[in-house]
């Protein structure tokens, strides 16, 4: 049974590039997380959608982050323009219920 | 905003010995969850605590809810090197689509 899918695992970019993150959630999963997780501020919740629509953007940090759930297998994180301090790990989680089960991370890394 | 705050931020221990990993939300919760995520790996969850005073074992692994569903702890017997890894408490504070708030998280280090 695939679980959460993320790519990509690792990217290093440029400051001022634009940066795509994709998410293919759990089949039958509902509900789609994106979380950005740093020494710093541990775990934080971006964005929540349920059923494709986005329920919850408070976390979003500002302007340069998008998320868009086009289909119920797809989402995608946009960072536009990238600076330093999104260097992170992106968490793409989905759940049916109350577990939420994470994909592997993309280590994202702004120079 | 609702906040969960989680002690202590590092633990180590020698293999055989227990360890505990407390959890405060300053908010009454729906229910908690514990998630675990090894060095380099993304966050699995352990289990979920929703009665009051609910006391849940796995194993070596004892997760408790306190009565007024504000805090929770999980405890480890007898520590092993599988056990290394950052244990996070997250509580719902019983919003409509059960939004969680993740504790920083415990750090555990088992030296053999």
């Amino acid at each position: 049974d695939a679980g959460v899918i993320q790519s990509p695992r690792h990217e290093v970019t440029e400051m001022g590039q634009e940066v795509t993150l994709r998410c293919k959630p759990i089949s039958g999963h509902n509900s789609l997380f994106w979380y950005r997780q740093t020494m710093m501020r541990g775990l934080e919740l971006l964005i929540y959608f349920n059923n494709n629509v986005p329920i919850d953007d408070s976390g979003m940090p500002e302007d340069r982050f998008s998320a868009k759930m086009p289909n119920a297998s797809f989402s995608t994180l946009k960072i536009q323009p990238s600076e330093p301090r999104d260097s992170a790990v992106y968490f793409c989680a989905s759940s049916h219920g109350n577990t939420i089960y994470f994909g592997e991370g993309s280590w994202l890394t702004v120079v | 905003g609702q906040q969960v705050m989680q002690i202590p931020q590092y633990q180590h221990v020698q293999e055989g010995e227990d360890f505990t990993t407390y959890c405060n939300s300053s908010t009454t919760l729906s229910n908690i969850q514990w998630y675990k995520q090894r060095p380099g790996g993304h966050p699995v969850f352990l289990i979920q605590l929703v009665k009051s005073g609910e006391v849940k074992k796995q194993k070596r692994l004892t997760f408790q809810f306190g009565e007024a569903k504000k805090n929770s702890s999980l405890h480890i017997t007898a520590t092993q090197t599988t056990d290394v890894g950052t244990y996070f408490c997250a509580g719902d504070g019983g919003t409509s689509y059960g939004k969680l708030t993740f504790g920083q998280g415990t750090i555990l280090t088992v030296h053999p």
